[in-house]
């Protein structure tokens, strides 16, 4: 089955900083990665996904860039901001599978 | 409703016993996805369910564990026996379509199950 890593575990920036997070997938008929952020004490939701036919994919201050042929993805934060602070969840989705593959996910602190 | 609702948000229990979590997802959502999370750790696939298919229990742990969805819609969780290492947050989320085409999971906000 699809194993999803995901690097760092915990990243610290300083406020206004970029945090890039990057994950790795091991099945290449996955094709869609979505990211998913988790403030403390709430539920993960979504921020940003990529499909396998486009490499990269910007929305405001975020962006993800996908990388086929070596298998892993990034997240992009730019001007980062006390409030990006939370975790934050990288998965994989194969074509015909039905399952969400999740990477471990990455404690991102902003230090204002 | 607005979101997908879990019940109850907190539970305690003693090893041994039974305890049932009840999601309750987005109305239309074909799609449910039951997860685990323990402290720390990233999202654990359970088991999903899809219309009327055949859930994929592929991530059940153990055969204490067990999931239906009725009517489509509501999905218990159960647990059997528990032990303290079942101990975490149990999150449900549901989505409008399955498969690779799947757009957006929402999550419940988790029950979270402390097993003493």
């Amino acid at each position: 089955g699809e194993n999803v890593e995901q690097h760092p575990s915990t990243l610290s920036v300083q406020e206004g900083d970029s945090a890039v997070i990057k994950c790795t997938y091991s099945d290449s008929a996955s094709n869609y990665f979505p990211w998913y952020k988790q403030e403390l004490g709430k539920r993960p939701q979504l921020i940003i996904d990529i499909r396998s036919n486009v490499g990269e994919k910007k929305d405001q201050r975020i962006a993800v860039t996908l990388n086929k042929t070596a298998k892993h993805f990034s997240l992009h934060i730019t001007e980062t901001q006390p409030e990006d602070s939370a975790v934050y969840f990288c998965a994989a989705s194969i074509r015909t599978g039905n399952q969400f593959y999740f990477g471990t996910g990455t404690s991102l602190t902003v230090i204002p | 409703g607005a979101g997908v609702s879990q019940s109850p948000s907190n539970k305690v229990t003693e090893k041994g016993k039974d305890v049932e979590l009840r999601c309750d997802p987005i109305s239309g959502h074909t799609a449910l996805y039951w997860y685990r999370q323990s402290l720390g750790q990233g999202l654990e696939f359970l088991i999903y369910f899809q219309g009327n298919s055949a859930p994929d229990k592929s991530g059940l742990p153990s055969d204490r564990f067990s999931a239906e969805r009725t009517g489509g819609s509501v999905s218990t969780l159960t647990i059997q026996r528990t032990q303290q290492e079942d101990s975490a947050v149990y999150l449900c989320a549901s989505s409008l379509t399955g498969g690779w085409s799947t757009g957006e999971l929402f999550f419940g906000e988790g029950s979270r199950l402390t097993v003493l």
